[in-house]
């Protein structure tokens, strides 16, 4: 079962691009809304939540569109820093956290 | 430490043979979480546990699998009888529980069957 999709990528960009990812989701009972950053062979680290409202973080800013079931993650001035693989996490209550396979970014100078 | 530990941090087994992979959350977290990520793939659910509550275990790929914790403390996942696609990553999270919690991960353990 797919409940979490994402383009896999890779995103290949230079410094100073803006890149864009999106995710859908396919439970209309998901209730919490994340991305996680995973560099390679690393463990996942929570990037940021997901409000409703949309939320920004510096450089990055997470929108959420309910009822489309579709979350969205915008890297402004993309850094060398940033490659990693960005994965989309869904949470109903009671329920454990569905990843999406995630989607590689690669910036380059 | 303060974080979520994992042991062993790598582990290579014949096929057939069984193995046991532990994991000490974090302390006060009540949800745990076992996951499995293959060479280049995705996070793939195993089992979850929440407090007393029994748990999710709608992940396991089969009956080798299986998962124990003690209160809301140590967790134990148990592979029988190994084989060659067991291979992987095996990731352990813990969270405080409720729905928006950030989920903690350890590092890790590196299953190898040969």
């Amino acid at each position: 079962r797919k409940e979490v999709e994402q383009d896999p990528g890779p995103f290949n960009v230079p410094e100073g691009a803006t890149v864009a990812f999106n995710c859908t989701y396919s439970n209309s009972a998901s209730q919490s809304f994340f991305w996680y950053r995973q560099d390679c062979r690393k463990e996942p680290k929570l990037l940021m939540s997901v409000y409703s409202s949309g939320n920004e973080d510096g450089r990055f800013t997470a929108q959420l569109n309910r009822a489309s079931q579709y979350i969205s993650l915008l890297i402004r001035d993309s850094k060398l820093s940033d490659s990693a693989t960005y994965l989309c996490v869904v949470n109903q209550a009671g329920t454990a956290l569905i990843f999406g396979k995630g989607t590689t970014l690669s910036v380059s100078s | 430490g303060a974080g979520v530990s994992q042991s062993p941090s790598n582990k290579v087994t014949e096929k057939g043979k069984d193995v046991e992979l532990r994991c000490d959350p974090i302390s006060g977290h009540t949800a745990l979480y076992w996951y499995r990520q293959r060479l280049g793939q995705g996070l793939e659910f195993l089992i979850y546990f929440q407090g007393n509550s029994a748990p999710d275990k709608s992940g396991l790929p089969s009956d080798r699998f299986s998962a124990e914790r003690t209160g809301e403390s140590v967790s134990t996942l148990t592979i029988q009888r190994t084989q060659q696609e067991d291979s992987a990553v095996y990731l352990c999270a813990s969270s405080l529980g409720h729905q928006a919690a950030e989920a903690f991960f350890g590092q890790g353990t590196r299953l190898t069957v040969v």
